[in-house]
């Protein structure tokens, strides 16, 4: 069973259009991040929920909006898609302790290009 | 302010040859370091982790690291390489508290035959 999974893999889609993102953990975690890969493969976060709870709102457009309907799940809406969007999408989760020793798990991307 | 350094950002050794990947840390704690691999077209995969105990740590495919507090390292190392091990490799550092984690910028490591 895959832990952490995305939907979909794969997405072009022209510039101006609204476009979602979804992933699933099914490891019980309670935080879940959205981070976006660029074409040098640097990582950057956007965002993490907590339980529902944004906790991490990087600086991003406002075009990009996260939804939490629930621990185990964790989408992102992104509208009028530009074409500097284009870049590889990974959702993560973990389970954070007060004690740290935590673990983050990536899924397997989604690679998005806006044409 | 904690953050990561892969100093090489690109890595060439032939098949069979060691390979060490380098990464240095700044993080005001007790660190909990992590390396993860990224095969061309896939998701983050979790090599190994250290949070305490043993320095020297072993991970999946041969790979092991070790912690060395007084350089803030945590190099990455395979006694023979396999050309499925080029990939785009991850060092990352782990919250004591919160759940920020801080990833470098990737050592990307091609494998000549």
């Amino acid at each position: 069973d895959t832990a952490v999974s995305q939907t979909p893999k794969y997405l072009v889609t022209q510039m101006g259009n609204d476009k979602s993102i979804k992933c699933e953990q099914n490891l019980g975690h309670d935080t879940m991040y959205w981070y976006k890969q660029d074409s040098k493969k640097f990582l950057k976060i956007m965002f993490s929920y907590n339980n529902k709870e944004l906790i991490i709102n990087e600086t991003v457009p406002n075009r990009f909006s996260p939804k939490s309907p629930d621990k185990a799940h964790l989408n992102l809406h992104i509208n009028s898609l530009e074409l500097g969007d284009s870049a590889v999408y990974f959702c993560a989760s973990s389970q954070i302790r007060d004690r740290g020793r935590n673990t983050i798990y990536f899924g397997e991307g989604s690679w998005l290009t806006v044409v | 302010a904690q953050s990561v350094t892969q100093p090489d950002i690109h890595i060439t050794v032939s098949e069979g040859a060691s390979l060490e990947l380098r990464c240095n840390y700044s993080y005001g704690a007790t660190p909990y370091l992590f390396w993860y691999v990224q095969s061309p077209g896939q998701g983050l995969q979790l090599l190994l982790k250290y949070f305490s105990g043993d320095t020297l740590v072993q991970g999946i495919k041969g790979f092991e690291a070790e912690f060395k507090r007084s350089q803030s390292s945590f190099n990455l190392r395979k006694p023979s390489v396999h050309w499925s091990d080029a990939a785009e490799y991850f060092c990352a550092v782990g919250p004591n508290t919160g759940n920020q984690f801080y990833f470098g910028t990737g050592t990307s490591l091609t494998v000549i035959p």
